[in-house]
């Protein structure tokens, strides 16, 4: 079974300051990734997805690399604002076929002014 | 496209009652899917839909818990009879056969 984890649950920076949100998964053998962001009370927005062939997706301040063999994911937000501050959540697809994204706990991010 | 809509946002209820929540997709989204969030477990997907036929309900905890999609528009998930551990957050999220998936605000429930 395919466990997801981000670590740390939480995190406090100062505004400006690069954000570096990591997410692992036991099994290598997936179809994508997707990055979310959940504000308070609200669902989640995907933010980025990478398919399994490339290594990294790029959306204006965010960054996200891929390295299927080794199981890791990093989300990388540069500069970040107080707006950033949100429930960041990696989840995976195992095949592509059934869409059953394994979710992680998230983690919590606070940017500070 | 005003996105996937649930209804009702926030919901009280006696333990023993039936909750049905609701869920509009985005228009020409072929998979609905229903997720719940508890802090204790996080997001587990319940069921999901593919052009309007139920494809894996397996991670619907119980037989008091049932979803319908009677068409491309319109889905409810309902709890019968409800119990207070069935208090979370349900989200409904659709997507158009890519990848990406769209969420809508989700249904607080409590159980009392």
């Amino acid at each position: 079974k395919q466990e997801v984890t981000q670590i740390p649950a939480a995190l406090s920076v100062p505004e400006g300051e690069n954000l570096v949100l990591n997410c692992s998964f036991t099994d290598s053998a997936i179809y994508n990734l997707q990055w979310f962001r959940q504000d308070p009370g609200k669902g989640l927005t995907s933010l980025l997805l990478i398919q399994s062939s490339q290594r990294e997706q790029t959306s204006g301040r965010l960054n996200a690399s891929l390295d299927k063999s080794s199981g890791r994911s990093t989300l990388y937000i540069a500069a970040s604002q107080p707006g950033d501050s949100a429930t960041y959540l990696c989840a995976v697809d195992p095949s592509g076929n059934d869409y059953k994204l394994s979710f992680g706990a998230g983690t919590t991010v606070t940017v500070r002014a | 496209d005003a996105g996937v809509i649930q209804s009702p946002r926030h919901e009280v209820t006696e333990m023993g009652q039936e909750v049905t929540l609701r869920c509009k997709p985005i228009s020409g989204h072929d998979y609905l899917f229903w997720y719940r969030q508890t802090m204790m477990r996080g997001l587990e997907l319940l069921i999901y839909f593919n052009n309007n036929v139920p494809i894996d309900d397996s991670g619907m905890p119980e037989d008091r818990f049932s979803a319908k999609m009677p068409n491309a528009s319109f889905s409810t998930l309902k709890i019968q009879p409800s119990e207070p551990r069935d208090s979370a957050v349900y989200f409904c999220a659709s997507s158009d056969s890519g990848n990406t998936i769209y969420f809508g605000e989700g249904s607080w429930l409590t159980v009392v």
